[in-house]
């Protein structure tokens, strides 16, 4: 299963809503993720099981889809939310693939 | 506290062999998923591979069957990534990370990472 993500690089202002999209070659139920990763550091876990929240992050991210399509919104962009984001097919038995990323940077 | 300690980086040479290594505490190391992710230098994340430490079942992404060896040992709570003999194509970022025992939650928990370079 592959998962593309778009766009792959994104200019927004501090404020703005933005969305993220992340389609999946099959059918992968709600078995998604999205990660964050800042130059540097570890990913970090936003969103499991498509559109709960980890524990910890801020409520401006949230996550929704099912099946093929899948979405990751800010609803109001911080600085300190530019950065890489990911999602991830998560899968019992097998490739637990990533998106390719999409690069949120300042305009 | 749940923490994964990685190893720190390493310089090698083509055709050297590595192992790397990704101490766990503050969680039951045997009823948890333990996978490697590679980044590779200005690239994305890429799945190599999991290991179920409890009764060391192991998967691979087909990109990296062969290529790498995964493994465990359950009396220190560490999880290893081996490689035989390394290429240049293998320097990278490798990051440890934990799986709870439903998929569906996804990896919580990552180490700070092992940079290896490989170069001649």
């Amino acid at each position: 299963i592959q998962l593309t993500q778009s766009p792959s690089f994104l200019s927004a202002s501090v404020g703005d809503r933005v969305t993220i999209t992340c389609r999946a070659s099959q059918d992968i139920r709600n078995y998604l993720a999205w990660y964050q990763q800042k130059p540097g550091k570890a990913p970090k876990l936003l969103i499991f099981a498509t559109s709960a929240l980890q524990s910890g992050v801020p409520s401006r991210f949230s996550g929704s889809g099912s099946g093929t399509e899948f979405t990751l919104t800010i609803s109001s962009l911080q600085p300190e939310d530019f950065a890489t984001y990911y999602c991830q097919h998560l899968n019992s038995y097998t490739l637990c693939s990533f998106g390719q990323g999409t690069k949120l940077e300042i305009k | 506290e749940v923490q994964l300690v990685q190893s720190g980086a390493e310089v090698k040479k083509p055709g050297e062999s590595l192992k790397i290594s990704c101490k766990a505490s503050g969680f039951s190391f045997t009823n948890d998923w333990i996978a490697w992710v590679r980044q590779m230098p200005g690239r994305g994340l890429e799945w190599m591979g999991i290991i179920y430490p409890g009764d060391s079942d192991t998967r691979y992404s087909p990109s990296f069957q062969g290529q790498v060896s995964i493994s465990a040992d359950k009396s220190i709570n560490t999880a290893y990534l081996q490689w035989s003999s390394l290429k240049a194509s293998d320097t990278a970022m490798y990051y440890c990370a934990r799986r709870g025992p439903d998929v569906v939650t996804g990896y919580a928990f990552w180490g700070q990472g092992t940079l290896v370079t490989v170069s001649s």
